[in-house]
């Protein structure tokens, strides 16, 4: 019951892309296509933005995209707004009624 | 539509119990597994525990393993943590999650509760 590895932190500019990772083992993101994204904003509870890799929520705007190769899995989103700064979470579904989230990361729009 | 409402945190003392409950609203409770999560402050996401819909499974993250319990009343559209032997790193805000149908995904959370271990 590891967590679940992504960078401390991303960033760039309006217009521009982010892609974070998520790295955990075979036991989980590589077992299972159950990775889940989390947008969290200061104070507040985290909303689903991601389900199964790659799919979206109703209301998530097409500029948040999953993927996942491996081990690894990433959340990408493309024509960064200032709206987007906050903390994004990863999760994933390891079997037997069991889940890891990854260690957060903080998104900065410069 | 659907509303996850925690109640329950608080202050207790190291050693000390406390039951977090979760009224749920705006979908079928009584066919959907449901889990708590929780973050310390300034932390990550901790899965906590898990309860499949009838109650028939639970699972616990291992460092609350005979200390949490988690149950339901489906009469009562409630879902419950009762926390036991409560420590010092169990402080954080506890949210009540959904999970997604047909998947094993969480979608809906609460707005969370804060349990406060301290003496």
């Amino acid at each position: 019951q590891s967590a679940l590895t992504q960078p401390p932190s991303a960033s760039g500019s309006p217009g521009q892309s982010v892609t974070i990772s998520c790295t955990g083992t075979s036991s989980d993101v590589g077992g299972y296509n159950y990775v889940s994204w989390f947008q969290q904003f200061p104070g507040k509870a985290p909303k689903l933005i991601i389900y199964e890799v790659i799919k979206r929520p109703s209301g998530v705007p097409d500029r948040f995209s999953g993927s996942k190769s491996g081990n690894t899995a990433s959340l990408t989103v493309s024509g960064l707004q200032a709206e987007d700064e906050a903390d994004y979470y990863c999760s994933s579904y390891a079997g037997s009624n069991n889940w890891v989230f990854g260690t957060g990361t903080k998104v900065t729009v410069l | 539509q659907v509303r996850l409402v925690e109640s329950g945190g608080g202050v207790v003392q190291p050693g000390g119990s406390l039951r977090l409950s979760c009224a749920a609203s705006g979908f079928s409770f009584n066919v959907r597994g449901m889990d708590w999560v929780r973050q310390p402050p300034g932390k990550g996401l901790e899965w906590v525990a898990f309860i499949q819909f009838d109650g028939s499974d639970k699972r616990y993250v291992d460092s609350v393993k005979g200390r949490f319990t988690i149950s339901r009343d489906n009469s009562n559209n409630t879902l419950y943590l009762q926390m036991n032997d409560l420590r010092a790193e169990d402080t954080a805000v506890y949210y009540c999650v959904k999970d997604q149908a047909n998947s094993w995904n969480f979608d809906y959370w609460g707005q969370g509760a804060l349990v406060t271990v301290s003496s």
